[in-house]
Parts: C-alpha cells; sequence; structure tokens
C-alpha cells in the first residue's frame, strides 16, 4: 500500500540548475496536484492535473512546469532553479468518487 | 474569493488544558471541510473531515471539529491537550467536483507547555 510516493525527498540545488520531482500514485486515482510549503504560508496549489493528459494552472505556476505522464504519474519539473524556490514540494491524489486528498510525505527542496 | 482564514499563527496551552483552534472559511460551492496536523519535518496527517450530516465530526488522537454554516467556521477542539499535540495544525476546504483542489489556511502553530 504505497499511496502516493514521492522522489526525491531531500534536494539541493544551485541556483540556475534544473530537476524534476516526481510523483506516483497507486491508487487508479484521476485527479494529481503539487503543492508548496512556505513558513506562515500553508499550502498553495502550484498546478493540478484533473485527469490524464490535463493540466491546469494553480496560485503560484511561475518558474514551473508540469507533465501528466500517464495515470499513476506527475512530474513537477523547476527549469532553473531560483532561492525562492526553496520549500517544501508536496504531491497529492484524489479518486474521481470521494473527496478526500491524499498526500505524499513531502519533497524538502534547498536552492542555494 | 474562495479562501481559508486561521486567525491564530501561534497559540500556547498547558497540557491538560482544553484547546480551540479556529478555522473561517469562504467558498462559493458547498464546503467540504478538513484538518490536518504536521509535525515538523513531517507530512500532513488528515485529523477529520466533514462533507455533510452531524455538524460535530469526530477525528482521531481525539480531536473533534463543528461546522457552523452561518459563521463559515469549522473549528478544532480538544479537551485535554497531550504534549505530543504540539505541531502545526492546517484548516482546509474544497468541492465535491472532480479535480477540485483543497484550499489551504495559513496554519496555526500549537505549543503545550507542561
Amino acid at each position: 500500500n504505497a499511496g502516493v510516493t514521492q522522489t526525491p525527498k531531500f534536494q539541493v540545488l544551485k541556483t540556475g540548475q534544473s530537476m524534476t520531482l516526481q510523483c506516483a500514485q497507486d491508487m487508479n486515482h484521476n485527479s494529481m496536484y503539487w503543492y508548496r510549503q512556505d513558513p506562515g504560508m500553508g499550502l498553495r496549489l502550484i498546478y493540478y492535473s484533473a485527469s490524464e493528459g490535463t493540466t491546469d494552472k494553480g496560485e503560484v505556476p511561475n518558474g514551473y512546469n508540469v507533465s501528466r505522464l500517464n495515470k499513476r504519474e506527475f512530474s513537477l519539473r523547476l527549469e532553473s532553479a531560483a532561492p525562492s524556490q526553496t520549500s517544501v514540494y508536496f504531491c497529492a491524489s484524489r479518486p474521481n468518487s470521494g473527496n478526500t486528498i491524499y498526500f505524499g510525505e513531502g519533497s524538502w527542496l534547498t536552492v542555494v | 474569493a474562495q479562501s481559508v482564514t486561521q486567525p491564530d499563527i501561534h497559540i500556547t496551552v498547558s497540557e491538560g488544558a482544553s484547546l480551540e483552534l479556529r478555522c473561517n472559511y469562504s467558498y462559493g460551492a458547498t464546503p467540504y471541510l478538513f484538518w490536518y496536523v504536521q509535525s515538523p519535518g513531517q507530512g500532513l496527517q488528515l485529523l477529520l473531515k466533514y462533507f455533510s450530516g452531524d455538524t460535530l465530526v469526530q477525528g482521531i488522537k481525539g480531536f473533534e471539529a463543528e461546522f457552523k454554516r452561518s459563521q463559515s467556521s469549522f473549528n478544532l477542539r480538544k479537551p485535554s491537550v497531550h504534549w505530543s499535540d504540539a505541531a502545526e495544525y492546517f484548516c482546509a476546504v474544497g468541492a465535491d467536483q472532480a479535480g477540485t483542489a483543497l484550499i489551504f489556511g495559513k496554519g496555526t502553530t500549537l505549543s503545550v507547555s507542561s
């Protein structure tokens, strides 16, 4: 019962480097999400995918791209990392019926 | 605009005392409401949720929350706080519509004093 799995858990990047955060869920959920968490800001939605093949911007999409590779996987890419992207990133998924959103364990990203 | 407000950034409660964390929301559709807890360096754990029916919902770890539609509130309560309850608490609102995301409050940090 893996649920929502994110990799890597920890990463340090230099300014300008690129990287991809991977997310996979094994619950056959249609919808997937990427959030970022910053101190005093709660969780803010970066991008989401309501179903396979679709993606939409959330509250804070600038500097990020996403790919819904298939129903299981939803990746988040930083093309040119900036210190402002230092954050904790959470992936989540939701079934088509039912209202509980399931979260991964988070990815701690530091950009220096 | 859809939003969640947690008015208290930081609360300190004595161990054994009661706790109430406030949450107010603004949402266009019928709200589905959640409380999550996060310990330092950890992920999010769902405490409880309200979809419909009884407005007083019970959750894990002895927590409960009451939905008050007239006040647009969903406050979290616990009758007797334990030191292990020290954490950050997030209120969130969502809708019964496929694909919609949760909107989170900014969180309340709970400290427990002995």
